[in-house]
């Protein structure tokens, strides 16, 4: 039972690229959310998901999409990488919306 | 201003010290409050999640709420150097949550 796992860990784009996060959970969770951890922000909400072919925005969604096909699987696309996207990003699952989250340990992105 | 207020610190307590940590809010319909511990390089775990004002206990740790005041507090008891850590507040209204800053704090051996 591996939780909440999310790939890769560590990342560094140049200014443009485009590249996929992927947050896989094992625990039949409805719920599936992004967030972005910067110093003194705290967690702020990109993107969200009630259910499979179900996504709505969070509080900073500009420059990501989502799609959920299955439920386990909950990607983040970064379209154009801007340095602006240097960040932590964190994939947090609940059984449903209203349920504490679990979150998986993190994909460090860098963008030069 | 930010919908969560949580000083940053860093608190630095010897072995032992009873830990407070604080945040306030200004939602009114925040219906849901959590605490999350977060070691470095991983990610928030939660300790605590209550619902209602008043005290709940689960072994060394203590979260308060008073809506009232639109306060919430945690304490640890006996605090422990496993205990260094991040400490976000977090509360929940409808799908969302919104997170304190979080509060760095280390325990001295």
């Amino acid at each position: 039972n591996a939780g909440v796992t999310q790939t890769p860990k560590f990342q560094v784009l140049k200014t443009g690229q485009s590249m996929t996060l992927q947050c896989a959970q094992d625990m039949n969770h409805e719920y599936m959310s992004w967030y972005r951890q910067d110093p003194g922000m705290g967690l702020r909400l990109i993107h969200y998901s009630v259910g499979a072919g179900i996504t709505d925005q969070g509080e900073v969604p500009n420059g990501y999409n989502v799609s959920r096909s299955t439920t386990e699987d909950f990607p983040l696309r970064l379209l154009s990488a801007a340095p602006s996207q240097t960040s932590v990003y964190f994939c947090a699952t609940g059984r449903e919306p209203n349920s504490p989250l679990h979150f998986g340990n993190g994909t460090r992105l860098t963008v030069t | 201003q930010k919908e969560v207020e949580q000083d940053p610190g860093p608190l630095s307590v010897p072995e032992g010290a009873i830990v407070s940590l604080n945040c306030t809010y200004s939602n009114s319909a925040f219906q849901y409050f959590m605490w999350y511990r977060q070691y470095s390089r991983k990610g928030p775990e939660l300790l605590m999640y209550t619902y209602s004002s008043g005290n709940k206990e689960d072994g060394r740790f203590t979260a308060q709420v008073d809506k009232s005041s639109k306060y919430i507090s945690l304490f640890i008891r006996d605090s422990q150097p496993s205990d260094s850590a991040t400490y976000l507040c977090a509360m929940k209204t409808e799908y969302k949550l919104s997170f304190g800053a979080g509060t760095t704090v280390t325990v001295r051996a």
